[in-house]
């Protein structure tokens, strides 16, 4: 039971566009979410990350989305660049849940970014 | 801030020896560390969660006499993969959390990965 998804493998978007990655998840015990972005042979890295209590988080050219009613989450890059092309992975936790803090991860979208 | 190392960042064994991979928080403390595995074009798989002076916690199916984890300091946890076998070739990432984190929130950086194989 895939509990984060991720329906999109790939995206494609031109140089300063915007660039919108979704996310969907099952379980509403969920509370935090995370993005990632990953580069192959490397650890992912964090971008930006939005707690259940609130419905946007900003963080330079990057902006999250949450939407519990309909439990999918976006994010927003504007404007993209080159060198944001990477897979781009979406995690979730049930930090009041007692969960340990455990992340469940969506299995990534890989973005391309052209110039 | 938030940088999380790992070493080796590559290593190739024989199959029956056993390996060590470090992960170190470099400049914050981390009560809890995590270990995944990624498979080719597959996304990450938690296989153990790592306390500081605790016991960890193995997800289903992960052999915990394998994968001996250790976390002695509030900076370090290591994996041993004990016995290694060719199926056990992977790229092993460490994560952790900041400590000291409001306990709404849950950031968790991650080590740049080591990448097993085994002969």
């Amino acid at each position: 039971d895939q509990q984060v998804k991720q329906n999109s493998p790939s995206l494609s978007v031109q140089e300063g566009r915007i660039s919108i990655l979704n996310c969907d998840y099952t379980n509403s015990m969920f509370d935090y979410f995370l993005w990632y972005k990953k580069y192959p042979a490397e650890g992912p890295t964090f971008l930006i990350s939005i707690s259940s209590i609130k419905d946007k988080n900003e963080d330079g050219r990057f902006t999250v989305f949450l939407n519990k009613s309909a439990k999918h989450l976006s994010l927003h890059i504007v404007p993209s660049q080159p060198g944001d092309s990477a897979v781009y992975f979406c995690a979730a936790s049930a930090v009041r849940g007692g969960s340990n803090y455990k992340l469940t991860f969506g299995k990534g979208t890989l973005l391309t970014v052209n110039p | 801030g938030a940088v999380v190392s790992q070493h080796p960042s590559r290593v190739i064994c024989k199959s029956g020896t056993s390996v060590k991979i470090e992960c170190r928080s470099l400049d914050f403390q981390a009560t809890t560390m995590f270990w995944y595995r990624q498979f080719p074009k597959k996304s990450l798989m938690l296989m153990a969660t790592s306390n500081e002076g605790s016991k960890a916690t193995y997800e289903q199916g992960v052999e915990k006499d394998k994968f001996l984890i250790n976390h002695a300091s509030l900076t370090l946890s290591t994996l041993t993969v004990t016995s290694a076998h060719p199926e056990d070739s992977s790229f092993y990432i460490c994560s952790a959390r900041l400590s000291g984190r409001a306990l709404l929130r849950n950031e968790q950086f991650f080590g740049p990965g080591t990448r097993l194989t085994v002969l």
